[in-house]
């Protein structure tokens, strides 16, 4: 059964740094893509960012692009998303995201984690 | 970027009738536009991919048409477990820019 369980959220002062992971089971991690979406309260889905299987490709939404990395410990099973100068704007459940078919890294997504909750205020 | 509109952004449905959702790019996304459902407090679900090919354990209700720029979610018969808010995204340009449509909330009439 494949399971993604994201940790690492809470309550961050503006311009702090973060770093949510999303441990990853059931399925041969490092063949497959995965990808951070967020969900401000009340909002819609936005994708931020996506790994290859590999870990050698990676792309982010312009909204994140310079405050975010996305990494991955295939040997952990782990995705990470460091967030740096944290915003108001990024409060958000952050969802992992599975790719639905391996080694391709523009697919849709066949699971996904429960969330995370990232809380930016003072 | 390719941006995502959906319509009608709420729905207001009796339970067994139909419900017919709208989804469209502004390019060409082919036939890589998927939809999902979310329930409050829940994570999106994956039910349709490739247009129109349900996704496993989604029930034959639900049906996906569509390609080029305009797509549609049908639920031919509305059941309870079924009020929720639907996304379509689609997965087609390169250098990968995932995008989702605002989503439409189907709700009980």
């Amino acid at each position: 059964e494949v399971q993604l369980v994201e940790s690492g959220g809470g309550l961050i002062q503006p311009g702090g740094s973060l770093r949510v992971s999303c441990a990853a089971s059931g399925f041969a991690f490092s063949n497959y893509a995965m990808s951070w979406v967020r969900q401000a309260p009340g909002k819609g889905l936005e994708w931020v960012s996506v790994i290859h299987g590999s870990g050698g490709s990676r792309y982010y939404a312009d909204s994140v692009k310079g405050r975010f990395t996305v990494s991955r410990d295939n040997s952990r099973n782990t995705l990470y998303l460091q967030i740096h100068s944290l915003r108001a704007e990024d409060t958000a459940i952050y969802y992992c995201a599975k790719a639905a078919t391996p080694y391709d890294i523009l697919v849709y997504f066949d699971y996904w984690g429960q969330g995370t909750l990232v809380t930016v205020s003072s | 970027e390719i941006v995502m509109t959906q319509s009608p952004a709420t729905l207001s449905v009796s339970p067994g009738d139909r419900a017919t959702l709208s989804c469209r790019a502004s390019q060409s996304v082919s036939s890589n536009l998927a939809w999902y459902q979310q329930k409050p407090g829940q994570a999106p679900r994956l039910l349709v991919y490739g247009a129109s090919v349900r996704a496993t354990g989604i029930p034959a209700r639900f049906s996906g048409s569509g390609s080029g720029t305009e797509f549609t979610l049908t639920i031919s018969s509305l059941q309870s477990e079924d009020f929720a808010v639907y996304y379509c995204q689609q997965y087609h340009n390169w250098p990968p820019l995932f995008t989702f449509g605002p989503g439409t909330k189907v709700d009980i009439k």
